[in-house]
């Protein structure tokens, strides 16, 4: 089974600059997130997606910070102007199920997109 | 609040056991989790816990799980140099969205 790609894996602009991260989750999985991870912290969720609707973008930064998932399935999040702070990596993560359907929900993560802002 | 902590950092030898340690404050949590990340790559998962149970077993990895005082741990048994990585726990809200510690980082010399 393929896991989850994320492309590009590393990427420098300077700030002010845009960006964008596409993400490809794995076949079938319903749930998609976009998890910002700054070095030395754990990763912090900026959105999640069902299919193609918002579950939770409460910690997204909205007037810099958007993402899509067209047809529910590929995802990109874009940084437009990016600022010195948003250097990290990026993680998208899928899983299977959704929230209340009950058990454990188990993400897979992918490599991760590795942003420098300069 | 959400607010999740681990020790920093954990250093052991060879054939010792490790054990990473983790507070966690919402107490209406369904599941906690432990992950591991190794360098550069993206989080992959150890092991869960129902926070209806106090002790899970998996293979060499032990999860224990103080619910009274939000304490979680992770213990592994017979620690090798590959597990040196990054170990990260989490507890998750209804939605699905995980709310992660900082990291222990665990460094296992030869």
């Amino acid at each position: 089974e393929a896991g989850v790609a994320q492309s590009p894996r590393y990427k420098i602009i300077e700030k002010r600059q845009s960006v964008a991260f596409w993400c490809n989750p794995i076949s079938g999985h319903a749930t998609l997130y976009w998890y910002q991870q700054i070095l030395g912290q754990g990763p912090k969720l900026l959105i999640q997606f069902q299919n193609n609707g918002v579950v939770d973008d409460s910690q997204l930064p909205k007037d810099r910070f958007s993402a899509e998932r067209l047809k529910g399935v590929d995802s990109t999040l874009k940084i437009q102007p990016a600022k010195l702070e948003d250097s990290a990596v990026y993680l998208c993560a899928s899983s299977l199920v959704g929230p209340g359907a009950g058990g454990p929900n188990e993400q897979f993560f992918g490599p991760g997109t590795r942003l420098t802002v300069l | 609040g959400e607010d999740v902590e681990q020790s920093l950092f954990l250093s052991v030898r060879e054939g010792d056991s490790s054990v990473i340690n983790c507070t966690y404050t919402d107490s209406s949590s369904t599941y906690l989790y432990w992950y591991k990340q190794e360098p550069g790559a993206g989080l992959q998962l150890l092991t869960y816990i129902f926070s209806n149970m106090d002790m899970k077993q998996d293979q060499r990895l032990t999860v224990l799980l103080n619910k009274k005082d939000k304490h979680l741990s992770l213990r592994i048994a017979d620690t090798q140099t590959g597990d040196s990585a990054i170990y990260f726990c989490a507890e998750s809200k209804n939605t699905g969205k995980l709310i992660f510690g900082q990291g222990t980082t665990l460094q296992v010399k030869p």
